[in-house]
């Protein structure tokens, strides 16, 4: 069966820091990946996707990379972070084009 | 789907009784549509899908939801709730050519005993 995980599951970091989330899959190749972030009851924004390595679409322009070096491994990064980055960070996988399976997120706390 | 408005940001109800949260699409084309749920500091998880077939679906945990072509709808349906359903519910669709999912703001279901 297919898992999903990511790491860490809570961090929180000075304004002006660096960051890397890291989310990985199991039991599946070639999957689609996308980072979503969720600010504090709001919905998911869709940050990244890709359908395959090496292939980043950006949907929201920010001070965020992503980056996707194996077919599994899918990375969020940020060279300075800021106040606003705070969120809710969540992975996904999908086969194709329907349902996609979400990893347990991450916390981020900006201070 | 273009876009996807779950019409109420918050359901109280009453543990037993029958619940319904509502969710509008827009989308000029075929499109597949979900609902999540989602527990406190937790992953989205599926609750059901539509792809095709038969326009009423049926979930985990006595769910279902009925896609309505001509209203543009797809609300979900619980009979009768119980305390541990309370979470957010996000309806969400996507076209079915394409690789991108919208969601809905979310609806918080808060079940009272």
């Amino acid at each position: 069966s297919q898992t999903i995980h990511q790491w860490p599951a809570t961090l929180v970091q000075p304004v002006g820091s660096p960051l890397s989330l890291e989310c990985t899959v199991e039991g599946t190749s070639n999957p689609n990946l996308y980072w979503y972030r969720q600010a504090a009851g709001r919905g998911l924004q869709l940050l990244f996707y890709s359908v395959g390595i090496g292939q980043i679409s950006s949907e929201v322009p920010q001070n965020l990379s992503a980056s996707r070096p194996q077919d599994r491994q899918f990375i969020l990064s940020s060279k300075k972070l800021l106040l606003s980055d705070s969120g809710f960070y969540l992975c996904a996988w999908s086969a194709g084009r329907g349902e996609q399976f979400f990893g347990p997120g991450t916390r981020l706390t900006v201070l | 789907a273009q876009s996807v408005t779950q019409l109420d940001s918050q359901v109280p109800v009453f543990e037993e009784a029958p619940v319904e949260l509502r969710c509008n699409y827009s989308s000029s084309v075929s499109v597949y549509l979900f609902w999540y749920v989602q527990y406190p500091n937790q992953g989205l998880q599926l609750l059901l899908k539509y792809l095709s077939g038969s326009t009423l679906v049926k979930g985990i945990n006595g769910f279902e939801a009925e896609f309505n072509k001509s209203q543009t709808s797809f609300h979900l349906r619980k009979p009768s709730v119980h305390i541990s359903d309370t979470a957010e519910y996000f309806c969400a669709g996507s076209h079915t050519g394409g690789f991108k999912t919208i969601f809905g703001a979310g609806t918080r279901l808060f079940v009272k005993a």
